[in-house]
């Protein structure tokens, strides 16, 4: 299985709703990464977990806020969110060794819209 | 980490090679060059990374110059399936930063 699996695959809430992005996968990494892509722009870098601890967040507003319940899930909750949040939010793993032969492996992401 | 620049878009004809160039003049000696494509509306997918070596896999080959201040990604037979936006990424060892570059919209064409 070298699937990442997101969820749901679309989203659309209002500002003052609270949801969450889950994201799973099933190869045995331990670092798991969130990245926000705008149209027609490159994907950004959120976050990263490792080994179920945060190592990188990259000074992302506490609006999103990550949480990583086990090596196997990574979620991303949401609250008031701002319409320019809208974006399609992607979830990546890796093995977590951080060396030579370290890839990303990514899911279909969660296209979000924010009304 | 270093920057990378890509030119926005490049056309290609079904069956020739398509050459895809990354700069990333600032790169330092523990960097790897990494490249992912990404089709309209998935999740990016890998292609294929080095470090100096020319590297060769079942879908690509990477040629870094000897400097590392460049790299050619080839498809050596484009096909329809190949159009697509393919990213030149850089990141350090021991690093988790996968910094992603601007990206080149490849269009191959019939």
């Amino acid at each position: 299985d070298t699937e990442v699996t997101q969820t749901p695959k679309h989203l659309v809430m209002g500002m003052t709703n609270k949801k969450s992005l889950k994201c799973e996968q099933h190869m045995g990494h331990r670092a798991m990464y969130w990245y926000k892509q705008k149209a027609k722009k490159p994907p950004e870098l959120m976050f990263v977990y490792s080994y179920e601890k945060l190592s990188i967040n990259e000074s992302v507003p506490s609006r999103f806020s990550p949480e990583c319940p086990n090596s196997s899930l990574l979620n991303l909750h949401l609250h008031a969110l701002q319409p320019e949040d809208s974006a399609l939010y992607l979830c990546a793993s890796s093995q977590g060794g951080r060396g030579l032969n370290e890839k990303l492996f990514f899911g279909s992401g969660t296209q979000l819209s924010v009304l | 980490d270093a920057k990378t620049t890509q030119p926005p878009s490049m056309d290609c004809a079904e069956g020739r090679a398509a050459n895809l160039p990354c700069n990333h003049s600032t790169i330092s000696g523990n960097e790897y060059v990494y490249w992912y494509r990404q089709i309209h509306s998935q999740g990016p997918q890998y292609i294929i990374h080095g470090l100096k070596n020319n590297e060769t896999n079942e879908m690509a080959s990477l040629i870094i110059t000897e400097d590392r201040k460049s790299s050619t990604l080839i498809l050596p037979h484009a096909t329809l399936r190949d159009t697509a936006v393919y990213y030149c990424i850089v990141r350090v060892d021991y690093g988790q930063n996968f910094v992603f570059g601007p990206g080149t919209r490849l269009s191959v064409l019939p």
